[in-house]
Protein backbone atom coordinates (compact mmCIF):
# COMPACT_ATOMS: atom_id res chain seq x y z
CA UNK A 1 0.00 0.00 0.00
CA UNK A 2 1.31 3.42 -1.08
CA UNK A 3 1.36 5.71 1.90
CA UNK A 4 -0.06 8.57 -0.24
CA UNK A 5 -2.48 7.75 -2.73
CA UNK A 6 -4.22 9.74 -5.16
CA UNK A 7 -6.43 8.98 -8.05
CA UNK A 8 -3.82 10.17 -11.28
CA UNK A 9 -7.26 11.50 -13.58
CA UNK A 10 -7.62 13.35 -15.36
CA UNK A 11 -10.47 14.80 -13.64
CA UNK A 12 -12.41 16.89 -15.63
CA UNK A 13 -14.54 19.54 -14.77
CA UNK A 14 -16.84 22.60 -16.49
CA UNK A 15 -15.51 25.77 -15.94
CA UNK A 16 -17.55 27.12 -13.03
CA UNK A 17 -17.59 24.12 -11.83
CA UNK A 18 -16.24 22.75 -8.18
CA UNK A 19 -13.27 20.30 -8.55
CA UNK A 20 -13.03 18.02 -5.74
CA UNK A 21 -9.47 16.08 -5.50
CA UNK A 22 -8.71 13.36 -2.85
CA UNK A 23 -6.02 11.84 -1.12
CA UNK A 24 -5.98 9.34 1.57
CA UNK A 25 -2.63 8.48 3.87
CA UNK A 26 -1.79 5.10 5.18
CA UNK A 27 -0.02 6.34 8.54
CA UNK A 28 -2.09 7.54 11.46
CA UNK A 29 0.84 9.40 13.10
CA UNK A 30 0.40 12.31 10.17
CA UNK A 31 -0.16 15.31 11.40
CA UNK A 32 0.87 18.12 8.33
CA UNK A 33 -1.30 17.70 4.89
CA UNK A 34 -0.11 19.68 1.93
CA UNK A 35 -1.79 20.96 -1.30
CA UNK A 36 1.02 21.72 -4.49
CA UNK A 37 -0.20 23.01 -7.60
CA UNK A 38 2.26 21.81 -10.70
CA UNK A 39 1.79 23.47 -14.19
CA UNK A 40 3.50 21.52 -16.41
CA UNK A 41 6.94 21.63 -17.20
CA UNK A 42 6.84 24.15 -14.09
CA UNK A 43 7.89 23.19 -10.27
CA UNK A 44 5.56 22.42 -7.46
CA UNK A 45 4.14 25.52 -6.03
CA UNK A 46 2.64 25.27 -2.33
CA UNK A 47 -1.37 26.59 -2.09
CA UNK A 48 -3.00 24.92 0.36
CA UNK A 49 -1.63 23.36 3.82
CA UNK A 50 -3.96 21.89 6.56
CA UNK A 51 -2.84 20.81 10.11
CA UNK A 52 -6.33 20.20 12.15
CA UNK A 53 -9.57 18.58 11.27
CA UNK A 54 -12.12 19.95 9.40
CA UNK A 55 -11.98 23.34 6.52
CA UNK A 56 -9.47 25.63 6.10
CA UNK A 57 -10.53 28.13 3.29
CA UNK A 58 -8.16 30.60 0.93
CA UNK A 59 -10.02 32.22 -2.01
CA UNK A 60 -11.39 29.87 -3.64
CA UNK A 61 -9.73 26.71 -1.88
CA UNK A 62 -10.80 24.88 0.70
CA UNK A 63 -9.06 22.18 2.02
CA UNK A 64 -10.10 19.82 4.07
CA UNK A 65 -8.96 17.22 6.78
CA UNK A 66 -10.46 13.59 8.19
CA UNK A 67 -8.06 12.32 10.15
CA UNK A 68 -9.95 9.11 11.62
CA UNK A 69 -10.92 8.20 7.82
CA UNK A 70 -7.27 9.08 6.97
CA UNK A 71 -8.05 11.50 3.65
CA UNK A 72 -7.50 14.76 3.06
CA UNK A 73 -8.89 16.57 -0.21
CA UNK A 74 -9.03 19.56 -2.15
CA UNK A 75 -12.30 21.56 -3.17
CA UNK A 76 -10.85 24.33 -5.83
CA UNK A 77 -14.72 26.45 -6.58
CA UNK A 78 -15.77 28.45 -9.59
CA UNK A 79 -12.73 26.09 -11.81
CA UNK A 80 -11.05 28.06 -13.86
CA UNK A 81 -9.23 26.76 -17.27
CA UNK A 82 -5.79 28.34 -15.18
CA UNK A 83 -6.51 25.73 -13.06
CA UNK A 84 -6.05 23.44 -15.46
CA UNK A 85 -2.21 21.22 -13.62
CA UNK A 86 -1.07 18.79 -11.48
CA UNK A 87 -2.19 18.50 -7.92
CA UNK A 88 0.00 16.86 -5.55
CA UNK A 89 -0.84 15.88 -1.94
CA UNK A 90 1.99 15.45 0.36
CA UNK A 91 1.75 14.59 4.23
CA UNK A 92 4.27 15.00 6.72
CA UNK A 93 4.60 12.53 9.76
CA UNK A 94 6.14 15.00 12.37
CA UNK A 95 9.40 15.00 13.97
CA UNK A 96 10.81 15.59 10.61
CA UNK A 97 10.07 17.72 8.03
CA UNK A 98 10.25 15.07 5.20
CA UNK A 99 7.27 15.08 3.22
CA UNK A 100 5.73 11.91 1.01
CA UNK A 101 3.87 12.74 -2.14
CA UNK A 102 1.01 11.08 -3.91
CA UNK A 103 1.39 10.79 -7.41
CA UNK A 104 -0.89 13.53 -8.01
CA UNK A 105 -4.39 13.73 -9.72
CA UNK A 106 -4.43 15.78 -13.48
CA UNK A 107 -7.18 18.27 -13.56
CA UNK A 108 -8.27 19.61 -16.45
CA UNK A 109 -11.11 22.09 -16.83
CA UNK A 110 -13.26 22.69 -19.93
CA UNK A 111 -13.82 26.50 -21.15
CA UNK B 1 8.52 32.94 1.17
CA UNK B 2 12.00 33.04 0.47
CA UNK B 3 13.04 33.19 -3.63
CA UNK B 4 14.82 30.06 -4.72
CA UNK B 5 17.12 29.54 -7.60
CA UNK B 6 18.70 26.91 -9.29
CA UNK B 7 21.15 26.46 -11.62
CA UNK B 8 21.53 25.46 -14.59
CA UNK B 9 17.71 25.67 -15.72
CA UNK B 10 18.32 22.87 -17.96
CA UNK B 11 21.56 20.44 -19.54
CA UNK B 12 21.52 17.84 -22.03
CA UNK B 13 25.18 15.52 -20.93
CA UNK B 14 26.51 12.88 -22.22
CA UNK B 15 26.78 9.26 -20.80
CA UNK B 16 29.38 8.93 -18.20
CA UNK B 17 29.97 12.89 -17.49
CA UNK B 18 29.08 14.55 -14.36
CA UNK B 19 26.82 17.37 -13.75
CA UNK B 20 26.91 20.05 -10.57
CA UNK B 21 23.36 21.52 -9.77
CA UNK B 22 23.54 24.83 -7.50
CA UNK B 23 20.58 25.63 -5.40
CA UNK B 24 20.26 29.26 -4.01
CA UNK B 25 18.20 30.62 -1.47
CA UNK B 26 18.11 34.78 -0.81
CA UNK B 27 17.39 34.01 2.73
CA UNK B 28 19.05 31.36 5.89
CA UNK B 29 16.67 28.80 5.74
CA UNK B 30 16.91 25.54 7.80
CA UNK B 31 16.61 22.41 5.74
CA UNK B 32 17.21 22.16 2.11
CA UNK B 33 16.30 19.13 0.18
CA UNK B 34 17.22 17.69 -3.35
CA UNK B 35 14.29 15.40 -5.22
CA UNK B 36 14.11 13.74 -8.55
CA UNK B 37 11.34 13.84 -10.98
CA UNK B 38 11.03 11.43 -13.52
CA UNK B 39 8.98 12.56 -16.29
CA UNK B 40 5.50 12.04 -15.76
CA UNK B 41 5.84 11.00 -12.36
CA UNK B 42 5.87 12.42 -8.77
CA UNK B 43 8.61 13.49 -6.59
CA UNK B 44 11.05 11.17 -4.77
CA UNK B 45 13.36 12.51 -1.91
CA UNK B 46 16.92 11.89 -2.78
CA UNK B 47 18.12 13.33 0.16
CA UNK B 48 18.09 16.04 3.15
CA UNK B 49 21.32 18.50 2.37
CA UNK B 50 23.03 18.66 6.23
CA UNK B 51 24.81 22.23 7.02
CA UNK B 52 28.44 21.42 7.35
CA UNK B 53 27.65 17.66 7.35
CA UNK B 54 27.20 14.96 5.35
CA UNK B 55 23.82 14.90 4.09
CA UNK B 56 21.12 11.88 4.88
CA UNK B 57 20.16 9.96 1.44
CA UNK B 58 17.16 8.13 1.37
CA UNK B 59 16.62 4.25 0.48
CA UNK B 60 18.03 3.65 -3.12
CA UNK B 61 20.34 7.06 -3.39
CA UNK B 62 23.91 6.51 -2.85
CA UNK B 63 26.75 9.38 -1.83
CA UNK B 64 29.19 8.26 -5.00
CA UNK B 65 26.19 8.84 -7.54
CA UNK B 66 24.76 11.83 -5.84
CA UNK B 67 27.13 13.81 -3.88
CA UNK B 68 25.70 16.69 -1.75
CA UNK B 69 27.06 19.73 -0.43
CA UNK B 70 25.85 22.58 2.17
CA UNK B 71 28.58 24.50 2.83
CA UNK B 72 26.27 27.48 4.56
CA UNK B 73 22.56 28.11 5.28
CA UNK B 74 21.51 29.50 1.82
CA UNK B 75 23.27 27.29 -0.62
CA UNK B 76 23.74 23.49 -2.04
CA UNK B 77 25.19 21.30 -4.54
CA UNK B 78 23.81 18.07 -6.13
CA UNK B 79 26.26 16.52 -8.44
CA UNK B 80 24.64 13.74 -10.67
CA UNK B 81 27.76 11.63 -11.19
CA UNK B 82 28.12 9.23 -13.82
CA UNK B 83 25.53 9.80 -15.65
CA UNK B 84 23.37 7.24 -17.53
CA UNK B 85 20.03 8.12 -19.87
CA UNK B 86 17.57 6.48 -16.81
CA UNK B 87 19.19 10.03 -14.66
CA UNK B 88 17.26 11.95 -17.14
CA UNK B 89 15.10 13.81 -14.95
CA UNK B 90 13.90 17.10 -13.25
CA UNK B 91 15.85 17.88 -10.25
CA UNK B 92 14.28 20.26 -7.24
CA UNK B 93 15.79 21.70 -4.32
CA UNK B 94 13.47 22.79 -1.78
CA UNK B 95 13.73 24.68 1.22
CA UNK B 96 11.95 25.11 5.00
CA UNK B 97 12.45 28.63 6.31
CA UNK B 98 12.74 29.02 10.28
CA UNK B 99 9.59 29.23 12.05
CA UNK B 100 7.84 27.33 9.23
CA UNK B 101 6.82 23.78 8.73
CA UNK B 102 5.86 23.87 4.85
CA UNK B 103 8.08 23.41 1.93
CA UNK B 104 8.82 25.52 -1.18
CA UNK B 105 10.81 24.61 -4.06
CA UNK B 106 13.14 25.74 -6.79
CA UNK B 107 12.67 26.14 -9.92
CA UNK B 108 14.15 23.25 -11.12
CA UNK B 109 16.79 21.81 -13.18
CA UNK B 110 15.86 19.37 -16.63
CA UNK B 111 18.67 16.98 -17.26
CA UNK B 112 18.49 14.84 -20.38
CA UNK B 113 21.54 12.45 -21.22
CA UNK B 114 22.20 10.87 -24.49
Amino acid sequence: QKEVEQNSGPLSVPEGAIASLNCTYSDRGSQSFFWYRQYSGKSPELIMFIYSNGDKEDGRFTAQLNKASQYVSLLIRDSQPSDSATYLCAVNKGGTYKYNFGTGTRLKVLA
Amino acid sequence: SAVISQKPSRDICQRGTSLTIQCQVDSQVTMMFWYRQQPGQSLTLIATANQGSEATYESGFVIDKFPISRPNLTFSTLTVSNMSPEDSSIYLCSVVEYSYNEQFFGPGTRLTVL
